[in-house]
């Protein structure tokens, strides 16, 4: 159980274009959703918190029309990288919680972006 | 905010030995605190976790102890298998008022030598 899983899992794409990543609970509803990104050897960074119909929060210094999230049902939420630029290229991870065990959170598999 | 520290960055033993992660927290109010197992190329998986109203949890080969008056928690492997050698991430979380937000540590990369 508890399992999640994001698409794509790698995604090349060119300077200036607009990039989704998907993220889905596949077996429980997920009442809240978290972004990050990790770049090589580093810890993950929390982007932003989305509940299922509400805006997104971000975390301070994340530009918020750049990475456009989208939380629409209980088992999808997307993250979209709008104009992207070399220095977004990193490895996006979500991961989802259920309001049951709202502390625990599963992680999807990440995607590995990268902008030429 | 919330600062959590996880000690050593880099851990290397041989197979069937015990390995030790460290991590000390700064938020008192810090109640959840689970551990991640992160291999190459792949997303974090949840290993264990312990809350706040016990001092200690084991899970096979895994366990997990709690001091909340020094506000440090520890991963212990025994029987180390080359398949355990991954990056290993400490978290903690207030809970609600920060919207369960976790607060990584750095992470450590373990290495188990055949």
């Amino acid at each position: 159980g508890a399992v999640v899983s994001q698409h794509p899992s790698r995604v090349i794409c060119k300077s200036g274009t607009s990039v989704k990543i998907e993220c889905r609970s596949l077996d429980f509803q997920a009442t809240t959703m978290f972004w990050y990104r990790q770049f090589p050897k580093q810890s993950l960074m929390l982007m932003a918190t989305s509940n299922e119909g509400s805006k997104a929060t971000y975390e301070q210094g994340v530009e918020k029309d750049k990475f456009l999230i989208n939380h629409a049902s209980l088992t999808l939420s997307t993250l979209t990288v709008t104009s992207a630029h070399p220095e977004d290229s990193s490895f996006y991870i979500c991961s989802a919680s259920t309001s049951g065990r709202s502390d625990t959170q599963y992680f999807g598999p990440g995607t590995r972006l990268t902008v030429l | 905010g919330e600062n959590v520290e996880q000690h050593p960055s880099t851990l290397s033993v041989q197979e069937g030995d015990s390995a030790v992660i460290k991590c000390t927290y700064s938020d008192s109010a810090s109640n959840y605190f689970p551990w991640y197992k992160q291999e190459l190329g792949k997303g974090p998986q949840l290993i264990i976790d312990i809350r706040s109203n016990v001092g200690e949890k084991k899970d096979q080969r895994i366990a997990v102890t709690l001091n909340k008056t020094a506000k440090h928690f520890s991963l212990h492997i025994t029987e180390t298998q080359p398949e355990d050698s991954a990056v290993y991430f400490c978290a903690a979380s207030i809970g609600l008022n920060s919207g369960y937000a976790l607060n990584f540590g750095k992470g450590t990369s373990l290495l188990v030598t055949p």
